[in-house]
């Protein structure tokens, strides 16, 4: 069972609304959360990390939150343009006694329409 | 280049073949990882290199996959006898060191198609 769960799986808005991203985990001992912008046919680029004691991030249009008292977080999407048409990605670091490991989200699609 | 590079783009071989996957890290970047992407899935972990100590090959889905960094620089990924679940978008992604809270880089991919 995947450790990061993110929901929706898919989503379509209109150009200008907000939006929401949630994305779930069981990941512990936790180290740090990113999200990551996959454009279609690109590589993943880094949005945002945060650890245990960061409780909201943002990078221009985009706001992160984390709750690590119940494993969630957000990110929000603020007047969206065309241009943020793309999948999200969470990824939560596991840090154990070996060194830490990356746990991936499958993402959420979202799909920006004119 | 400015950024993780990988090639070929795409790759498109025959079952059974082996292929090779090639990814250069941004320079300076000490760690190195190899993920798979399959449709509708998430990144898959495959191997990590960190420096000169021994690679994390964990992830590898089998004996058929393998990787080596040579020069602490540029990576290889083999994969032989390739099947048809091979079939994937590989990624390669770059770090400064190979600390939790580094970001890592990714290259565009190289889309394997096994027919």
């Amino acid at each position: 069972k995947n450790q990061v769960e993110q929901s929706p799986q898919s989503l379509i808005i209109l150009e200008g609304k907000n939006c929401t991203l949630q994305c779930n985990y069981t990941v512990s001992p936790f180290s740090n959360l990113r999200w990551y912008k996959q454009d279609t046919g690109r590589g993943p680029v880094s949005l945002t990390i945060m650890t245990f004691s960061e409780n909201t991030k943002s990078n221009g249009r985009y706001t992160a939150t984390l709750d690590a008292d119940t494993k969630q977080s957000s990110l929000h999407i603020t007047a969206s343009q065309l241009s943020d048409s793309a999948s999200y990605i969470c990824v939560v670091t596991y840090l154990g006694v070996s060194g830490y490991a990356l746990n991936f989200g499958k993402g959420t699609s979202l799909l920006v329409t004119p | 280049g400015a950024g993780v590079s990988q090639s070929p783009s795409n790759k498109v071989t025959e079952k059974g073949k082996d292929v090779e996957l090639r990814c250069d890290p941004i320079s300076g970047h000490t760690a190195l990882y190899w993920y798979r992407q399959s449709l509708g899935q998430g990144l898959e972990f495959l191997i990590y290199f960190q420096g000169n100590s021994a690679p994390d090959k964990s992830g590898l889905p089998s004996d058929r996959f393998s990787a080596e960094r040579t020069g602490g620089s540029v990576s290889t990924l083999t994969i032989q006898r390739t099947q048809q679940e091979d079939s994937a978008v590989y990624l390669c992604a770059s770090s400064f060191t190979g600390t939790a809270k580094n970001i890592q880089y990714f290259g565009a991919g190289t889309r394997l198609s096994v027919l």
